[in-house]
């Protein structure tokens, strides 16, 4: 089991928005603003979407966003595009000097 | 544009000693960032393996710690993975990453296309 928790699948049609939800720990997500994720298409690497919680780095379509609350960190997908089928993966610092991630949610555009 | 290549051994047999080298171009390691391996497998998902500084500082998984040996060599500009005692467990699809400037477990923002590595006899 993955250290921090996503649900398996989400899915939406073109145009909506979605959210995908990764919950840890105060000694991960909770204690600290290192929540990452990363969009990773079949056969492709990751790619860097959201870091610090809520930063985008240059070149990420500002659809992307990101946000936390509590032991949960959130990534929200708005205006939903076909290209944007792909799975997600959160990951965050946890103490002791680590990086946990999350199992991946597989995006669907309907 | 900075660009980061695998490369190595497909196959390592169980208790040698996996080793891979991360060819980078388009930026020079010993300017900074932090350099960092991770590793995709459909049994543990993506894992965090460890970084190091362009300087050779190291920081590893806990979980890999004794097993883990990273090095950089910047006038090839190039870095290192070497995993000890490997088990089938180790088999996966390994990537090389650019970290942040400032810590070994900032988010990873380029990544090489990854070589996959299969433990066995």
């Amino acid at each position: 089991q993955s250290a921090l928790i996503q649900p398996a699948s989400v899915s939406g049609s073109p145009g909506q928005s979605i959210t995908i939800s990764c919950t840890g720990t105060s000694s991960d997500v909770g204690g600290y603003n290192y929540v990452s994720w990363y969009q990773q298409h079949p056969g492709k690497a990751p790619k860097l979407m959201i870091s610090d919680v809520s930063y985008r780095p240059p070149g990420v379509s500002n659809r992307f966003s990101g946000s936390k609350s509590g032991d949960t960190a959130s990534l929200t997908i708005s205006a939903l595009q076909a290209e944007d089928e792909a799975v997600y993966y959160c990951s965050s610092y946890r103490t002791s000097a680590t990086v946990v991630f999350g199992g991946g949610t597989k995006l669907t555009v309907l | 544009q900075v660009q980061l290549q695998e490369s190595g051994p497909g196959l390592v047999k169980p208790s040698e000693t996996l080793s891979l080298t991360c060819a980078v171009s388009g930026y020079s390691i010993s300017s900074g960032y932090f350099w960092g391996w991770l590793r995709q497998s459909p049994e543990k998902g993506l894992e965090w393996i460890g970084s190091i500084s362009h300087t050779g500082g190291t920081y590893y998984n806990p979980s890999l710690n004794s097993r883990v040996t990273m090095s950089v060599d910047t006038s090839k500009n190039q870095f290192s993975l070497h995993l000890s005692y490997v088990t089938a467990a180790d088999t996966a699809l390994y990537y090389c990453t650019r970290g942040g400037r400032a810590a070994a477990t900032d988010a990873f923002d380029i990544w090489g296309q990854g070589t996959m590595v299969t433990i066995s006899s």
